[in-house]
């Protein structure tokens, strides 16, 4: 069994500081973990991935997540916001090696960007 | 290279009505998984086909069903609708790269169903 928590529904920060969302998971299995991102009305697009290789994971539009077993946390972070940046955000996990069935999804974050 | 495409992008309905929807998936994609999002309830897996077998199906009630096509295209039917399925259904494709391991999931940008 495997799941996802995110621990803020909603994170509010000023242009130019840093973000920080939080996400632990549970997995029965060395999980596969993504970061997506949702924009109004639009589809899921991809941020960054840990497929078990590299525990510090690099997206983009600057976003940075580090795998933490110890800790079973996926947070994503970035140094700067952007008012673009304002979306939904969600921490999904998949168990390896499986395709794309039954994704499992966090509850997501609201990021907030204030001018 | 073409994303994920879903059509339409928008769609009303009377309760009672059925409605399908269609996804086409990335070029060379035979998986496409189907979700639907609802404020309430989050995203929920609805069911996952690969070349044309549906692989895994979420808890869902019958009135949801789907089919994929030799193309990989998909589609997704809901007969008698409810309030309720009001969404946005979303649909994502991968593909396998080697030795059990798939793609990340690639989203289209959703099929937002209005239920009256």
């Amino acid at each position: 069994a495997q799941s996802v928590t995110q621990l803020d529904s909603h994170v509010s920060v000023s242009e130019g500081t840093p973000v920080l969302l939080r996400c632990n998971y549970s997995s029965s299995y060395s999980p596969s973990l993504f970061w997506y991102v949702q924009h109004p009305n639009k589809g899921l697009q991809l941020l960054l991935k840990y497929t078990s290789a590299a525990t510090l994971v690099k997206g983009i539009n600057g976003f940075e997540a580090e795998f933490k077993k110890s800790e079973t946390s996926f947070h994503l972070t970035k140094p700067s916001a952007h008012m673009s940046d304002a979306a939904e955000y969600f921490c999904v996990v998949r168990r390896p090696n499986f395709g794309n069935e039954k994704l499992t999804f966090g509850t997501g974050t609201r990021l907030t960007i204030i001018p | 290279k073409a994303g994920v495409t879903q059509t339409p992008r928008y769609l009303i309905k009377t309760r009672g009505q059925q409605v399908t929807l269609s996804c086409s998936p990335i070029s060379g994609h035979r998986s496409v998984s189907w979700y639907q999002q609802t404020p309430g309830q989050g995203l929920q897996f609805l069911f996952e086909y690969f070349s044309e077998t549906q692989r895994n199906k979420g808890n869902f009630p019958g009135r949801f069903s789907g089919r994929q096509f030799s193309n990989s295209r998909s589609e997704m039917n809901v007969s008698t609708l409810e309030l309720g399925d009001s969404a946005l259904y979303l649909c994502a494709s991968s593909s396998p790269v080697g030795q059990g391991a798939y793609t990340e999931a690639f989203f289209g940008q959703g099929t937002r169903l209005t239920v009256v």
